[in-house]
């Protein structure tokens, strides 16, 4: 079936310096949609990025990612990290394209330390 | 525009009792969707629902947990003779129909029920 893997469990970094969060995922569908959501503490998940054309880089809020479906991954990198960023970060594929149940990763949490 | 709206915000239940979770979709919304979130599991599926029609409960546990859309305006998600395991914070999601002009249908979340089972 569809999964998405996300390989780190707890990232800390210090402010100002450039985040990575990883993910790959496995999908039988040849056009999947692949999501970040972002969940900060006592919140719910709201979705920072979104993308389902290959090679394009999306961007919002400093984030961005590109879908790359060769490597079939869609990792979330940022330039510089601030305070603001510590949050868990979750990684989420569609099964149905535009219109489907989402598959989460299993989480990352990013700390930002001053 | 108030959001996903889910009550109560916590249940407390005693093992082998009953808990009714209830969900209200945003206004205009067609599909609404049950996620559960552990610690240990992160983010997991349970069931969504299209037009008020099930399509997809895959993730569902089969035997205690059930759940309905009798109108556009709710959902509701019971789970039968709760167990430790059962403690999750549940949440609910809603989204437009793709077509019509729309081609992704974000799903935007509530704040979820968090149902702790003694």
């Amino acid at each position: 079936g569809d999964s998405v893997t996300q390989t780190e469990g707890l990232v800390t970094l210090t402010e100002g310096l450039p985040v990575m969060l990883n993910c790959t995922y496995q999908t039988i569908y040849s056009n999947p949609f692949l999501f970040w959501y972002v969940q900060h503490l006592n919140e719910s998940p709201r979705l920072l990025l979104k993308s389902f054309t290959d090679n394009k880089r999306t961007e919002h809020q400093g984030f961005h990612a590109t879908l790359h479906k060769s490597s079939s991954s869609f990792h979330l990198q940022k330039s510089s990290a601030q305070l603001s960023d510590s949050a868990l970060y979750y990684c989420a594929l569609s099964d149905r394209g535009n219109q489907g149940k989402l598959i989460f990763g299993q989480g990352t949490k990013l700390s930002i330390k001053p | 525009n108030a959001g996903v709206i889910q009550t109560p915000r916590h249940k407390v239940t005693g093992k082998g009792q009953e808990a009714t979770l209830w969900c209200e979709p945003i206004s205009g919304h067609s599909a609404v969707f049950w996620y559960r979130q552990t610690i240990v599991q992160g983010l997991e599926f349970l069931t969504y629902f299209r037009n008020q029609a099930p399509i997809d409960d895959s993730g569902m546990p089969k035997e205690r947990f059930s759940a309905q859309m009798p109108n556009q305006s709710h959902s509701t998600l019971k789970i039968q003779s709760t167990q430790p395991q059962d403690s999750a914070v549940y949440l609910c999601a809603s989204s437009l129909d793709v077509g019509q002009g729309v081609n992704y249908a974000e799903q935007f979340f509530g704040p979820g029920t968090r149902l702790t089972v003694l």
